[in-house]
Parts: C-alpha cells; sequence; structure tokens
C-alpha cells in the first residue's frame, strides 16, 4: 500500500526566502507526482505535475524535483510571499494500467511572516 | 478551462436527515469523477469512484449504502449522505478527470469542497 508522507508538518519563515517542502512516497512504481495548494476552508489548487519520467517542473518561482527511484519529491519556492501561506499536498497516481486513484500526503503548513 | 464546481458549499443539517452534494465539471466532460473527505488538520481520504453509468467502486471502509454516488451524465455526479449523523461532519471535496484527448486528459481537477456540518 502507497503510503506519502510530508516534512516538515509545518513551517514558519519570513518572507522573502526560499524554502524547500520534502515528499516521500513508499511505492516508487508511480506514473505521476502532483502538488497542490490548499488554503483554509477551500478546495485544491494544482501547482505542477511531474510525469514519472521528468525530473523537475517549473511555474514561476515554484520548482518541483522528482527523484522516482529514491521516492523522493521537493517543492521549491523562491523569494517567498505571505500570499504564499496555505497547505501544500503532494499526491502520486499509480503506474497500473487504468488505476487513477490519487494518494495524498499529510500535507505541510506553510506560513509566511511579512 | 478545466473547471469543477460544487454545491452547494456548506450544509448544516440535522442528526438523521439526507443531504445531496453536486459535483460538476463546467467546461469538459469527465467519465471519472472521485469522491474525498478531508478531516481538519488532515489529509484527503478517497472515498470512492465514479464512473459515468456505472455504479461507484467504494473504497475499504466506506458505507456505499451510507454515500450513495450517482454518475449519471459527463458532467455531473451526486454524493448522498444519508442518515446522516454528527460524525460525518467534514469537508467532502469531489475531483472530476477529463476522458477526452487534450492538453488535460487523465488529469484530475478538483472541486472547491462542501463542509458538512451535522448537528
Amino acid at each position: 500500500k502507497q503510503e506519502v508522507t510530508q516534512i516538515p508538518a509545518a513551517l514558519s519563515v519570513p518572507e522573502g526566502e526560499n524554502l524547500v517542502l520534502n515528499c516521500s512516497f513508499t511505492d516508487s512504481a508511480i506514473y505521476n507526482l502532483q502538488w497542490f495548494r490548499q488554503d483554509p476552508g477551500k478546495g485544491l489548487t494544482s501547482l505542477l505535475l511531474i510525469q514519472s519520467s521528468q525530473r523537475e517542473q517549473t511555474s514561476g518561482r515554484l520548482n518541483a524535483s522528482l527523484d522516482k527511484s529514491s521516492g523522493r519529491s521537493t517543492l521549491y519556492i523562491a523569494a517567498s510571499q505571505p500570499g504564499d501561506s496555505a497547505t501544500y499536498l503532494c499526491a502520486v497516481r499509480p503506474e497500473d494500467f487504468g488505476n487513477e486513484k490519487l494518494t495524498f500526503g499529510t500535507g505541510t503548513r506553510l506560513t509566511i511572516i511579512p | 478551462g478545466a473547471v469543477v464546481s460544487q454545491h452547494p458549499s456548506w450544509v448544516i443539517c440535522k442528526s438523521g436527515t439526507s443531504v445531496k452534494i453536486e459535483c460538476r465539471s463546467l467546461d469538459f466532460q469527465a467519465t471519472t469523477m472521485f469522491w474525498y473527505r478531508q478531516f481538519p488538520k488532515q489529509s484527503l481520504m478517497l472515498m470512492a469512484t465514479s464512473n459515468e453509468g456505472s455504479k461507484a467502486t467504494y473504497e475499504q471502509g466506506v458505507e456505499k449504502d451510507k454515500f450513495l454516488i450517482n454518475h449519471a451524465s459527463l458532467t455531473l455526479s451526486t454524493l448522498t449522505v444519508t442518515s446522516a449523523h454528527p460524525e460525518d461532519s467534514s469537508f467532502y471535496i469531489c475531483s472530476a478527470m477529463a476522458g477526452t484527448s487534450g492538453d488535460h486528459y487523465n488529469e484530475q481537477f478538483f472541486g472547491p469542497g462542501t463542509r458538512l456540518t451535522v448537528l
């Protein structure tokens, strides 16, 4: 059974700093990995999706990397802003054909201090 | 594009009543929709997978008679919480997967969630 863990569970950093969020998964047989952002009481916003054949994806100040063999992904946020404060979730999709179920991580609650 | 809506965004009901939550894909056809629940400060847990025109597949531990799922069209799935009790209070989120080719093929898009409170 796939298990996805995110460390740390919570993180507070001053505005302007660069930061890294971590995601690890126990079963490396994944089809893709996705990072989401969730604001309090809201749904999920997709940030980046990395296919299993890719090493990284970038969108603006966000960069996500994937090391499938070691079961790890990182989300790098550059020049953090108060608006980045949210819970960040990673999720993996298994590689077996026809299985679209996502397994979510435990989340990292990020607070950017103005 | 790829917008998913949920209705209602929040609902408060008395114990014993049934509550229906709608999930709609607004600008694409979704052959598969997923229903998740999320307890405070916890991650999303998949409840069931629904495919248009067929019965939903429930995850282990989820009561299919309590959480009725209907996916009658390619743009609408409904979750009905029957005889709701306070322990059913949670945040329910749906996602929809585009079934046709294109930029978003096979990607899940999430709704804004529905907050259910059972008194």
